[in-house]
């Protein structure tokens, strides 16, 4: 069965630094997602991607964060500068189109930890 | 906006003893309700959704949920649990466009002794 995969499964990064979270949605979905869990708090929306732009995105997806479809198989989430209240599980999402029933299919999650 | 409450962070239940996970939500319109669950260190799992027609639905694994509109709930019902069943069950609305984002509630953790 097709699948969304993630890596890495676990980064840890310095404050500061720049970190790239890898996601390869499934082959025939058009939408893609990020979301983004703190430990013991809600899973939130980070930002929607469709046709290489952003669609929707969150007050949380500030100037330090960007998304890329580098490749057509790629998507990736990009943080400039890493925060400590960064760290966090980030999940990618895919869905195959405007006419879905709102059905994301997410990966296993990237876990993030900012010393 | 919506937003979506669920009010038990933890439910332990013993083997074979049926269980509920609540969820409320709000919204000024009219959504679409899902329950996804997640195993550990695997990803977020499509347990069952309602999008319209009969307010009782049935998932995987047993579990159904019963969509009410005039309390804005969607509690989570299975009448026997398992051991496997042990996960994060997570209660989560979207709008009615077609590209969805999703808006999760806190989760309710589910553990299940024997």
């Amino acid at each position: 069965e097709p699948e969304v995969t993630q890596t890495p499964s676990h980064q840890v990064t310095q404050m500061g630094q720049e970190v790239i979270l890898r996601c390869v949605p499934i082959s025939n979905h058009l939408y893609f997602y990020w979301y983004r869990q703190i430990l013991g708090q809600k899973v939130e929306f980070l930002v929607s991607f469709y046709n290489n732009e952003i669609s929707e995105k969150s007050e949380i997806f500030d100037d330090q964060f960007s998304v890329e479809r580098p490749d057509g198989s790629n998507f990736t989430l990009k943080i400039r500068s890493t925060k400590l209240e960064d760290s966090a599980m980030y999940f990618c999402a895919s869905t195959e189109g405007r006419s879905n029933t709102g059905e994301l299919f997410f990966g296993e999650g990237s876990r993030l930890t900012v010393l | 906006a919506q937003s979506v409450t669920q009010l038990d962070s933890q439910v332990p239940v013993f083997e074979e003893a049926p269980v509920e996970l609540r969820c409320n939500y709000s919204s000024s319109v009219s959504v679409y309700l899902f329950w996804y669950v997640q195993y550990p260190n695997q990803g977020l799992q499509l347990l069952l959704k309602y999008l319209s027609g009969s307010t009782l639905v049935k998932g995987i694994n047993g579990f159904e949920a019963e969509f009410n509109k005039s309390q804005t709930s969607f509690h989570l019902r299975k009448p026997s649990v398992h051991i496997s069943d042990t996960a994060e069950y997570f209660c989560a609305v979207s709008d009615l466009r077609g590209y969805s984002t999703l808006t999760f509630g806190k989760g309710t953790m589910l553990l299940v002794s024997p």
